[in-house]
């Protein structure tokens, strides 16, 4: 059973346009919900992360929204660049828990 | 920062061989660890979390005689593949968990691309 649905599977935008990956979870216990971006053969790099308590996260290009009651996050990478072009992963934990729960990725493409 | 360390980054073996990945903390001390495989354009699979001092808890379907984990440090845990076949090829990853801002914040290593020939 997958804990976090994530949305969509690949992505092709343009140089300077928004993309947006959204994720959707069943689990109210969880309180932690990073992304990470990965490029072909590296591990994946935390990008931003974000707890329950706020709606909204920014930091440079990237920004998180949150919405609690519809159990859903996403990733907002504005004046997306050809460089952002990775596999972007979003996942969620329970505070001090060790589990994480991925989604399935999202392959984001940008053309110059 | 946290820093995980993973070695080797590349590695081939004849078939029926076994190869050791290791992962390490270099920057702080993990007391739990995780191995995850990642087959092409995939999601992350996990497969074991490893706890120092401790044997690992291994996720359905993963053969823990196959898939042999150590973790004998709080810095360092390590994967080692028995009698390696073809069907082990993949990239595995590990990753260190490290608590910060009221959670425990996951960093990976950069990965190791298992061909077995």
């Amino acid at each position: 059973q997958q804990q976090v649905k994530q949305s969509p599977q690949s992505l092709i935008v343009q140089k300077g346009g928004i993309s947006i990956i959204n994720c959707a979870y069943e689990n109210t216990a969880f309180d932690y919900f990073p992304w990470y971006q990965q490029f072909p053969g590296k591990g994946p790099a935390l990008l931003i992360a974000i707890r329950p308590d706020v709606s909204e996260k920014k930091e440079g290009r990237f920004t998180i929204s949150f919405n609690k009651s519809a159990k859903q996050f996403s990733l907002h990478i504005m004046d997306s660049q050809p460089g952002d072009s990775a596999t972007y992963f979003c996942a969620a934990s329970i505070g001090t828990g060790n589990q994480f729960y991925f989604g399935t990725g999202t392959s984001l493409t940008v053309i110059p | 920062g946290a820093v995980v360390s993973q070695h080797p980054s590349r590695v081939i073996c004849k078939s029926g061989t076994s190869v050791k990945i290791e992962c390490r903390s270099l920057d702080f001390q993990a007391t739990t660890m995780f191995w995850y495989r990642q087959f092409p354009k995939k999601s992350l699979m996990l497969m074991a979390t490893s706890n120092e001092g401790s044997k690992a808890t291994y996720e359905q379907g993963v053969e823990k005689d196959k898939f042999l984990i150590n973790h004998a440090s709080l810095t360092l845990s390590t994967l080692t593949v028995t009698s390696a076949h073809p069907e082990d090829s993949s990239f595995y990853i590990c990753s260190a968990s490290k608590y910060g801002s009221g959670a425990n914040v996951l960093t990976f290593g950069a990965g190791s691309r298992l061909t077995v020939l």
